[in-house]
């Protein structure tokens, strides 16, 4: 299995401000997720980031507004810039564990007022 | 329409009774996932299927690739069962659609 940690767990930000959310994981993986969970919606997924090249964006995400890095095999950030109340979300990261299944962190609860 | 739709949205029952939520999807897919979201946000998974059917404890959850359906069944429930259930399906690219969720309340 694989253990995800994230950080900050929820934070209440100001507007035109910008936040950076980390993940951590207790294993080495290749590919890390970034979902966005607007209140009462689904899961969106942002992008896709892989170690040691640019993240992969999902239509309607860009990187100017959500830049994420990828130093290593365990652990990645994730940063909403320029926030606006419609930010509000829970932000998760999860891995795949080849053969295994999807692991998900426990997600980070933002507010922008 | 969504690529998975989940029914129902919501659903109440009392504690100990049978409970099924079904999850239709149209595309092709490598595997289904069923997913458990409890109120603070955070996600579990509970299977992970491509054929036939699972079981851990009280959850079944089975798959009819050529109808394109699965359905969770939760046996005996208990107000702990109470979340968000998720269906998600992924397509070889280890990325993952999303079914809308079914908010579940069991009362004592």
């Amino acid at each position: 299995s694989a253990v995800i940690s994230q950080k900050p767990s929820r934070d209440i930000c100001q507007r035109g401000t910008s936040l950076t959310i980390q993940c951590q994981v207790d294993s080495q993986v290749t590919m890390m997720f970034w979902y966005r969970q607007q209140p009462g919606q689904s899961l969106t997924l942002i992008a896709t980031a892989n170690q040691g090249s640019e993240a992969t964006y999902e239509s309607g995400f860009v990187i100017d507004k959500f830049p994420i890095s990828r130093p290593n095999l365990t652990f990645s950030t994730l940063t909403v810039s320029n926030m606006s109340p419609e930010d509000s979300s829970i932000y998760l990261c999860s891995v795949w564990v080849t053969g295994r299944e999807q692991f998900f962190g426990p997600g980070t609860r933002l507010t922008v007022l | 329409k969504n690529e998975v739709e989940q029914s129902p949205q919501n659903l109440t029952a009392q504690e100990g009774e049978f409970i099924t939520i079904n999850c239709s999807y149209s595309v092709g897919i490598s595997a289904l996932h069923w997913l458990q979201q409890h109120p603070g946000g955070g996600i579990v998974s509970l299977f992970m299927l491509s054929s036939g059917k699972k079981k851990h404890g009280r959850l079944i959850a089975t798959i009819n690739i050529q109808e394109k359906h699965s359905s969770l069944h939760i046996t005996a429930s208990h107000p702990r069962d109470s979340a968000v259930y998720i269906c998600a399906v992924s397509q070889g690219a280890q990325k993952l659609v999303f079914g809308q969720g079914t908010r579940l309340t069991i009362n004592p």
